[in-house]
């Protein structure tokens, strides 16, 4: 069964700083891995979606990284601002099945 | 684009209730629709896939005759809770693609408190 661990489970930085938010899978027979960022009580908003035969993808300030055979993944997030202030969710979608595998997410403040 | 309505937004009700809940992709067509449940702290659970005019299939613990789904258009589908009971108390996240292999695009959720 697909396990996915975000870290850190919280993160609180100062607006302007750079950030790295890690996420880890443990069967790298993947089909895709999705970065998805959740407002308090709402729904979920993809931001990036890499496939299993890319390296990374990029979306204004945002850059995720997948390294697969490790089972590692990462979003970058540039000259960080309050409004990015939400818990971030990675999910692994395995070759296995058509179910995305979410991790317990990163919550992430970003003070002013 | 990609557009997924989920209503109601939040629903409290008594023990014993049954409570319906509406997921619509509003300007694409759903053949797959998809229903996860969030509890405090946790991941999202994938509960069960459903593929337009057909049987909902559940993920393994996952009681389909407490959990209802039903998909009869490729823009609706919905999820039927019966007889709900406080441990059904829970965020419930549908999500809709155009096929499985498609990224799935998510609705905000319904809040279900049962007293």
């Amino acid at each position: 069964k697909q396990e996915v661990t975000q870290i850190p489970a919280a993160l609180s930085v100062p607006e302007g700083e750079n950030l790295v938010l890690n996420c880890s899978f443990t069967d790298s027979a993947i089909y895709n891995l999705q970065w998805f960022r959740q407002d308090p009580g709402k729904g979920l908003t993809s931001l990036l979606l890499i496939q299993s035969s890319q390296r990374e993808q990029t979306s204004g300030r945002l850059n995720a990284s997948l390294d697969k055979s490790s089972g590692r993944s990462t979003l970058y997030i540039a000259a960080s601002q309050p409004g990015d202030s939400a818990t971030y969710l990675c999910a692994v979608r395995s070759n296995s099945g058509y179910a995305l595998n979410f991790g317990k997410g990163t919550s992430l403040l970003v003070t002013p | 684009g990609a557009v997924v309505s989920q209503h109601p937004s939040r629903v409290i009700c008594k023990s014993g209730t049954s409570v319906k809940i509406e997921c619509r992709s509003l300007d694409f067509q759903a053949t797959t629709m998809f229903w996860y449940r969030q509890f405090p702290k946790k991941s999202l659970m994938l509960m069960a896939t459903s593929n337009e005019g057909s049987k909902a299939t559940y993920e393994q613990g996952v009681e389909k005759d407490k959990f209802l789904i039903n998909h009869a258009s490729l823009t609706l589908s919905t999820l039927t809770v019966t007889s709900a009971h406080p441990e059904d108390s829970s965020f419930y996240i549908c999500s809709a693609a155009t096929g499985l292999n498609q990224p799935q695009h998510f609705g905000d959720g319904t809040r279900l408190s049962i007293l």
